[in-house]
């Protein structure tokens, strides 16, 4: 069965350095991956996703991630955080092998991020 | 392009009471899903609708159904809502492998 584990509920950095957001998945096939951010009463907002090709993957506002298939990990980075980064991260994935054509993502729990001044 | 809209936003109803929830997905998407996003289960697959068909549906019971018209736009309906369907419902077009999603409809149940 898919699955998607974000191990840790909250997270907290000083503004200006950097964040990670870690993501495990775990899937039959080889898994699109997918991160979101929430900010409150609001939808989810696309950052960046890998389907196939190099393993770090740039996205929107600054935000990468590497896909490792050897830990099945896909952890979100950005090199220096800002105060308005602070929101809701979710990570999901997709296994193309027993999902067929739909688009039906499976989600993590989110991770909260929070960027102190 | 506009985005995926929602309609309503906000939405109070009793228990026993059915609801139904609208989505107009991103111009030229012709996918749309439906997600429910709680405090305790988190973020759960509804169903995907693509071409007016479902070609996907989640682990609801069938009180929960959906459609979507020739233009994309979809809907969602609850019947008999309970307690537990209070939750925020997040629609979502797809392009390509992407989904993009809707500011959602909040649905408070009493």
């Amino acid at each position: 069965a898919q699955s998607v584990a974000q191990p840790e509920d909250q997270v907290k950095v000083a503004e200006g350095n950097p964040l990670t957001v870690k993501c495990t998945y775990s899937v039959s096939g080889n898994p699109y991956l997918f991160w979101y951010v929430q900010y409150p009463n609001r939808g989810l907002q696309f950052l960046l996703k890998y389907i196939t090709g190099d393993n770090l993957v740039k996205g929107s506002y600054g935000f990468e991630a590497e896909f490792n298939k050897s830990q099945t990990s896909f952890h979100l980075k950005k090199p220096s955080a800002l105060v308005s980064d602070s929101a809701l991260y979710f990570c999901a994935v997709r296994d193309p092998k027993s999902s067929g054509n739909t688009g039906k993502l499976i989600f993590g729990q989110g991770t909260t991020l929070q960027v102190k001044p | 392009k506009a985005g995926v809209t929602q309609t309503p936003r906000y939405l109070i109803k009793t228990r026993g009471q059915q609801v139904t929830l609208s989505c107009s997905p991103i111009s030229g998407h012709r996918s749309v899903s439906w997600y429910q996003q709680t405090p305790g289960q988190g973020l759960q697959f509804l169903f995907e609708y693509f071409s007016e068909t479902q070609r996907n549906k989640g682990n609801f019971p069938g009180r929960f159904s959906g459609r979507q018209f020739s233009n994309s736009r979809s809907e969602m309906n609850v019947s008999t809502l309970e307690l537990g369907d209070s939750a925020l419902y997040l629609c979502a077009s797809k392009e390509r492998e992407t989904q993009y999603f809707g500011p959602g409809t909040r649905l408070l149940v009493l």
